[in-house]
């Protein structure tokens, strides 16, 4: 059964600077990873989508990485705005039978100016 | 034109009560999902559906049932309300393995 880790459960910076979040799956046979933002009492946002076969993908002063074999997922937020505040959520498809994205607990992330 | 829409957004009923909630995507995608996030934020899996195969979580109370008149639509329909399923509950497609979209949720609160 697949499990997924996420660390830190919270994080609180200051404005400006660059951050690290963490997902880490314990079944290593993936289809893609999937990073998330989700803003208090809104709905869930598709920030960066991994295949399998990629080593990262970027979007603005996003980018994520996979590292397949050893089973994580980092998301590197670069020069961090107070409008980064929300949780972010990695899930991973699993690849040969059950393709439903399984979910960490998030990251909580405040940016204070 | 919102991707994957859910209705109602709230949702405030009694206990014993049976209700419905509506979901559906414009995406073309071939897979749904519902997801029920608790009280502690956490998304977990209730049912996944395609054209061909419902798979469903064998947590889930068997008061909870999908229904999918379409490939557009896949509705929860839940019997017999209980105070621990007060929670928010997510609708999600993708193509099956594909980038998932989520709806806004449906807050649901039995008193």
């Amino acid at each position: 059964k697949q499990e997924v880790t996420q660390i830190p459960a919270a994080l609180s910076v200051p404005e400006g600077e660059n951050l690290v979040l963490n997902c880490s799956f314990t079944d290593s046979a993936i289809y893609n990873l999937q990073w998330f933002r989700q803003d208090p009492g809104k709905g869930l946002t598709s920030l960066l989508l991994i295949q399998s076969s990629q080593r990262e993908q970027t979007s603005g002063r996003l980018n994520a990485s996979l590292d397949k074999s050893s089973g994580r997922s980092t998301l590197y937020i670069a020069a961090s705005q107070p409008g980064d505040s929300a949780t972010y959520l990695c899930a991973v498809h699993a690849s040969g039978g059950s393709y439903i994205p399984t979910f960490g607990r998030g990251t909580s992330l405040i940016v204070h100016p | 034109d919102t991707a994957v829409s859910q209705t109602p957004k709230y949702l405030v009923t009694q206990m014993g009560n049976d209700k419905s909630i509506k979901c559906e995507q414009n995406l073309g995608h071939d897979t749904m999902y519902w997801y029920k996030q608790d009280s502690k934020k956490f998304l977990k899996i209730m049912f996944s559906y395609n054209n061909k195969e419902l798979i469903i979580n064998e947590t889930v109370p068997n008061r909870f049932s999908p229904k999918s008149p379409d490939k557009a639509h896949l509705n929860l329909h839940i019997n017999s309300l209980e105070l621990g399923d007060s929670a928010v509950y997510f609708c999600a497609s993708s193509h099956l393995q594909g980038e998932a979209f989520f709806g806004q949720g449906t807050r649901l609160t039995v008193v």
